[in-house]
């Protein structure tokens, strides 16, 4: 089955800065690739994702790229805010029907 | 539109004893999916329902089980508590590829 990896597990950085966070896939029939965001109390939320016949896909701050021949795909988040301070959550699926399969997780600060 | 509603938020339970907890999907979404979040184990899939019919299943022992109603609104239960299942459970919907949470359950079992 599909196993996700997540790195790194916590990354600090200076208001301002970029964060990057990367993930690896091993199952080749995933095809979709959602990016999620948890804030202390709350369920995860959808902040980007990204089907298999896009390399990059961006909107304002987030970027995603996808590296299908590789398996890895990774977010970028530029201009940080203290509120982008969360865990982070990559995940992959074969697609619709399908349930996700998550990463570890990603523990982000950004420091003021 | 109105989130993904789970409730209760909060529950307390005793090894051995039973729970069942809720979900009411945004309206009009027909798949309904349950995981398991603990910081060991991070995000792990239970189920899935779509249209009252548990389309897929994750590797959880027979004690977790679910159901969904005409109106997409699910429940899920899990018999026997052990003290391993203290966990945040969440509920997500979805129309299309991306899911939607809700806030989740925190079950503590003591």
């Amino acid at each position: 089955g599909e196993n996700v990896e997540q790195h790194p597990s916590t990354l600090s950085v200076q208001e301002g800065d970029s964060a990057v966070i990367k993930c690896t896939y091993s199952d080749s029939a995933s095809n979709y690739f959602p990016w999620y965001k948890q804030e202390l109390g709350k369920g995860p939320q959808l902040i980007i994702d990204i089907r298999s016949n896009v390399g990059e896909k961006k909107d304002q701050r987030i970027a995603v790229t996808l590296n299908k021949t590789a398996k890895h795909f990774s977010l970028h988040i530029t201009e940080t805010q203290p509120e982008d301070s969360a865990v982070y959550f990559c995940a992959a699926t074969p697609g619709w029907g399908q349930n996700f399969v998550f990463g570890p997780g990603t523990r982000l600060s950004v420091l003021p | 539109k109105a989130g993904v509603t789970q409730t209760p938020r909060y529950l307390i339970k005793t090894r051995g004893q039973q729970v069942t907890l809720s979900c009411s999907p945004i309206s009009g979404h027909r798949s309904v999916s349950w995981y398991q979040q603990t910081p060991g184990q991070g995000l792990q899939f239970l189920f899935e329902y779509f249209s009252e019919t548990q389309r897929n299943k994750g590797n959880f022992p027979g004690r977790f089980s679910g159901r969904q109603f005409s109106n997409s609104r699910s429940e899920m239960n899990v018999s026997t508590l052990e003290l391993g299942d203290s966990a945040l459970y969440l509920c997500a919907s979805r129309q299309d590829y991306g899911y939607t949470f809700g806030s989740g359950t925190r079950l503590t079992v003591v």
